[in-house]
């Protein structure tokens, strides 16, 4: 069974930093993309960033390029995510997704539980 | 204009059906996109659903009941979820999603009520 598990959210000031991790089991890691994506609260999904299976592609979404930076440690089977300069927008439950094939663009095929971020 | 619209509300009643749909911004064709689509109940992650392109170019996702499928409405330049059926358990928010210009692109959702 795919398990997803996020971590490494919390309270954080305007400028400041985390960074989530996403345990990956149940699957081969190295041949799925991962992806992550937000929820603001009472808001719709927002695609933050994707990594292909090798590491070696990775696209993020205009409001978030430049500040966040997603990796891959294929050895721990664990996604994370960057954040630096958060601002209040960035409030968030995260979500981390596998994906459905090797690179971006094929779709997300299972989700973790989520981590929520509070920029405040 | 967004690059995909969906209808934020959708009431129908147990037993019949609902077509959800998902409107590509006019010059972005939807004969050329696969079409995702997820389920989200409160307080739950999302769940997949289906993908669609053509009849030939779609699959539905592990354990996702045949009441659940895609189509495209070429005219309407739209993607459509139809549910038939209708159970309160589907009673949901729901997301289409396609991969455009190197990113994914949401919906931004619409709010299925069954009464």
């Amino acid at each position: 069974e795919v398990q997803l598990l996020e971590s490494g959210g919390g309270l954080v000031q305007p400028g400041g930093s985390l960074r989530l991790s996403c345990a990956a089991s149940g699957f081969t890691f190295t041949s799925s993309a991962m992806d992550w994506v937000r929820q603001a609260p009472g808001k719709g999904l927002e695609w933050v960033s994707v990594i292909s299976a090798s590491g070696g592609t990775t696209y993020y979404a205009d409001s978030v390029k430049g500040r966040f930076t997603i990796s891959r440690d294929t050895s721990r089977s664990t996604l994370y995510l960057q954040m630096n300069s958060l601002r209040v927008e960035d409030t968030a439950v995260y979500y981390c997704a596998k994906a459905l094939g090797y690179s971006s663009g094929e779709g997300l095929d299972k989700w973790g539980q989520g981590t929520r971020v509070t920029v405040s | 204009q967004a690059v995909l619209t969906q209808p934020s509300s959708l009431s129908a009643s147990p037993g019949a059906s609902a077509s959800l749909t998902c409107t590509l911004r006019s010059g972005i064709d939807v004969g050329t996109y696969r079409i995702f689509w997820y389920q989200q109940k409160p307080g739950s992650p999302p769940q997949y659903l289906l993908k669609y392109k053509s009849d030939s170019d779609k699959e539905q996702g592990s354990g996702v009941p045949s009441r659940f499928s895609g189509s495209k409405d070429a005219s309407a330049n739209a993607g459509i979820l139809f549910i038939s059926g209708l159970q309160s358990e589907d009673e949901a928010d729901y997301y289409c999603m396609i991969w455009h210009s190197s990113a994914w692109v949401f919906g931004g959702g619409t709010k299925l009520t069954v009464l």
